[in-house]
């Protein structure tokens, strides 16, 4: 069971926008920043958000980040069904001083 | 082309040891901390341990699970990480990943560039 709590899976139409949720603690969502990953079937990771808002180069702005206390969100707005795929939220701990991983979410695009 | 290859997977008794290596491209392989990832299957992404550039001290740490059994090495001048796993268990039967830290100053939880991932199997 991860540390980083994720829903298991999320779902919305064609052209909709949805939010993720990462919820964490102190040790970790709430003092470090957040990033997070996506990852189609059968590839590897992705790096989709860093600095809890920041996007790296190529990644679409359809694709946003944000935190409040403990918590983080990703939101994906104008959904395709290529945004179809596992999404996981990451941070630092500062307990165990290593990063974490949520334990992922399924997207579906319906 | 900017790229991590990962190779050495593949089916091996529990008990015995297996070595992957991950190789860089594209990119100043030694300014970078690398760590390995793991995804066993159906489930989400687990990190697995770290080893900081060499001007860092070159220094390692592994999660809990398989601390004591795992090892990072690093060979910058071939740009290869290797995770050289010992005393295997059925449970680490996974996907491995290699990943490239996104920050040359300080590892974090942002890992921008991934190898394609190998395939280990821990059976008898």
């Amino acid at each position: 069971q991860s540390v980083l709590t994720q829903p298991p899976s999320v779902s919305a139409a064609p052209g909709q926008e949805v939010t993720i949720s990462c919820s964490g603690s102190t040790s970790n969502i709430g003092s470090n920043y957040v990033s997070w990953y996506l990852q189609l079937p059968g590839t590897a990771p992705k790096l989709l958000i860093y600095e809890t808002e920041k996007r790296p180069s190529g990644i679409l702005g359809r694709f946003s980040g944000s935190k409040s206390g403990t918590s983080a969100t990703l939101g994906i707005t104008a959904l395709q069904t290529g945004d179809e795929a596992q999404y996981y939220c990451a941070t630092w701990d500062n307990s165990l001083n290593t990063p974490l991983f949520g334990g992922g979410t399924k997207l579906t695009v319906l | 082309e900017v790229q991590l290859v990962e190779s050495g997977g593949g089916l091996v008794q529990p008990g015995r040891s297996l070595r992957l290596s991950c190789v860089g491209s594209g990119f100043t392989f030694g300014d970078y901390a690398m760590s390995w990832f793991r995804q066993a299957p159906g489930k989400g992404l687990e990190w697995v341990g770290f080893i900081r550039r060499k001007a860092y001290g070159g220094t390692t740490k592994f999660a809990a699970a398989v601390k004591g059994r795992f090892n990072i090495s690093r060979d910058d001048f071939n740009s290869i990480a290797y995770l050289h796993m010992n005393s295997l268990k059925t449970e680490d039967t996974a996907v491995y990943y290699c990943g490239k830290t996104f920050y040359r100053t300080y590892i974090s939880d942002a890992f921008d560039l991934w190898g394609q991932g190998t395939a280990v199997t821990v059976s008898s």
